[in-house]
């Protein structure tokens, strides 16, 4: 069974960091790119960041760009997206999710970032 | 950026009734558009790609169809069931971009 599951999330400061992971199971994590989006709570679907399974070539939104971080460890299929800096507006749901030929075929089932003094 | 343009924003339907969302972009996308179903509390999950091809396990009263910038998601026979907020994408461009999603509500 192809399956995403995020951990890390919780409630952090701002200016505070996080790292959240996506781990990976029954599919080639090294032959589909991975993407990490975000949802404010009841609001609509915002992509963060995308990193290319065989190169280093992570690409990121403009709202996140020098702030977040992603990179994957493959001996444990799993991503990672480092969160420094965060600021009020970074608090969302944030999913991973399989590309699957240009189309996003498997969600996780996303977890809760809160930034909040 | 893209921007992707959902209408209605929402809608009320009854069961066995066809409904049609419309998906416009603001340029060609050709035909790299997808349509997602998100329920309360749960992720999206894929029912269309590439405009008008069904996700292997959707039923197939779900449809698609379009191409560059104007794009429709039609259910021909409402279930229950089928109460959730739909989104488009693009993946034609970078960064992929999604519209803003169709509350339907049975």
């Amino acid at each position: 069974e192809v399956k995403l599951v995020e951990s890390g999330g919780g409630l952090v400061q701002p200016g505070g960091s996080l790292r959240l992971s996506c781990a990976a199971s029954g599919f080639s994590f090294s032959d589909h790119f991975i993407h990490w989006v975000r949802q404010v709570p009841g609001k609509g679907l915002e992509w963060v960041s995308r990193f290319i399974g065989d190169e280093n070539s992570p690409t990121y939104a403009d709202s996140v760009k020098g702030r977040f971080t992603i990179s994957r460890d493959n001996a444990k299929n799993t991503l990672y997206l480092q969160m420094n800096s965060l600021r009020v507006e970074d608090t969302a749901v944030y999913y991973c999710a399989r590309d699957h030929g240009s189309s996003w075929d498997c969600w996780g089932q996303g977890t809760l970032v809160t930034v909040s003094s | 950026d893209i921007q992707m343009t959902q209408s209605p924003s929402s809608l009320s339907a009854s069961v066995g009734d066809r409904v049609t969302i419309t998906c416009r972009a603001s340029q060609s996308v050709s035909s790299f558009l997808n349509w997602y179903e998100q329920k309360p509390g749960k992720a999206p999950k894929l029912l269309i790609y590439a405009a008008a091809t069904l996700e292997r396990g959707v039923p197939s009263r779900f449809s698609g169809s379009g191409s560059e910038t104007h794009f429709t998601l039609t259910i021909s026979s409402l279930q229950p069931e089928d109460s959730a907020t739909y989104y488009c994408q693009q993946t034609y461009s970078t960064p992929p971009t999604f519209g803003q999603g169709t509350k339907l509500e049975i």
